[in-house]
């Protein structure tokens, strides 16, 4: 199964910014989440989405992050106000949802968008 | 708050050896547990995924093995190959927890010639 393709690669901004995060998904998938990876900690779980609605989100998104699905095909991420510490790998992850909930089932990473924030 | 711990953070051997990969979870209510391969500046490679009804996944050289009454699972790399280089994660998702991930900081693996 391919993963998901994220675009840019890499993205530089000015804090204070707004940026948008862009996964892009080869087939018809429902399942999508997005996790983030600090240089040198853990990645991270940002949030995840289901039938064009927000099904989780942890503690670090907050009201400066959003999620949507545009035009029913990719899957964007939002920072409002870029801070330094946003400064991170961002990856966007799918499933093939024939779990429940999406559950049990292999989720497969995108190669990521490297943020930073300047 | 579940955690997830990866023991050793950083392995060398030599090409050609058998080595294990340690993983331990606390909170034994989990959904799967998923073990990924990261190239470094790249993404995450899903290597296998072992259901909470399973003992154990096997793909090629590698096998994944879990006990979820101990909060531990391994990962077992036959006939290691330089190529094998990279960082190892595993990853838990819980009961009732949308399948989120909850990731272990990873090992760092060398296979030298």
């Amino acid at each position: 199964e391919p993963e998901v393709t994220q675009t840019p690669s890499h993205q530089v901004t000015q804090m204070g910014q707004e940026v948008i995060l862009r996964c892009v998904p080869i087939s018809n998938h429902l399942y999508f989440y997005w996790y983030r990876q600090i240089l040198g900690q853990k990645v991270e779980f940002l949030v995840s989405f289901y039938n064009n609605e927000i099904s989780e989100k942890s503690e670090i998104f907050d009201d400066q992050f959003s999620v949507e699905r545009p035009d029913g095909s990719n899957f964007t991420l939002k920072i409002r106000s870029t801070k330094l510490e946003d400064s991170a790998m961002y990856f966007c992850a799918r499933t093939d949802g024939k779990g429940l909930a999406g559950g049990g089932d292999t989720q497969y990473f995108g190669p990521g968008t490297r943020l930073t924030v300047l | 708050k579940r955690e997830v711990t990866q023991i050793p953070a950083a392995l060398s051997v030599p090409e050609g050896e058998n080595l294990v990969l340690n993983c331990s979870f606390t909170d034994s209510a989990i959904y799967n547990l998923q073990w990924f391969r990261q190239d470094p500046g790249k993404g995450l490679t899903s290597l296998l995924l072992i259901q909470s009804s399973q003992r154990e996944q096997t793909s090629g050289r590698l096998n994944a093995s879990l006990d979820k009454s101990s909060g531990r699972s391994t990962l077992y790399i036959a006939a290691s190959q330089p190529g094998d280089s990279a960082t190892y994660l595993c990853a838990v998702s819980a009961t009732g927890g949308g399948n989120k991930l909850t990731f272990g900081t990873g090992t760092q693996l060398k296979v030298e010639l």
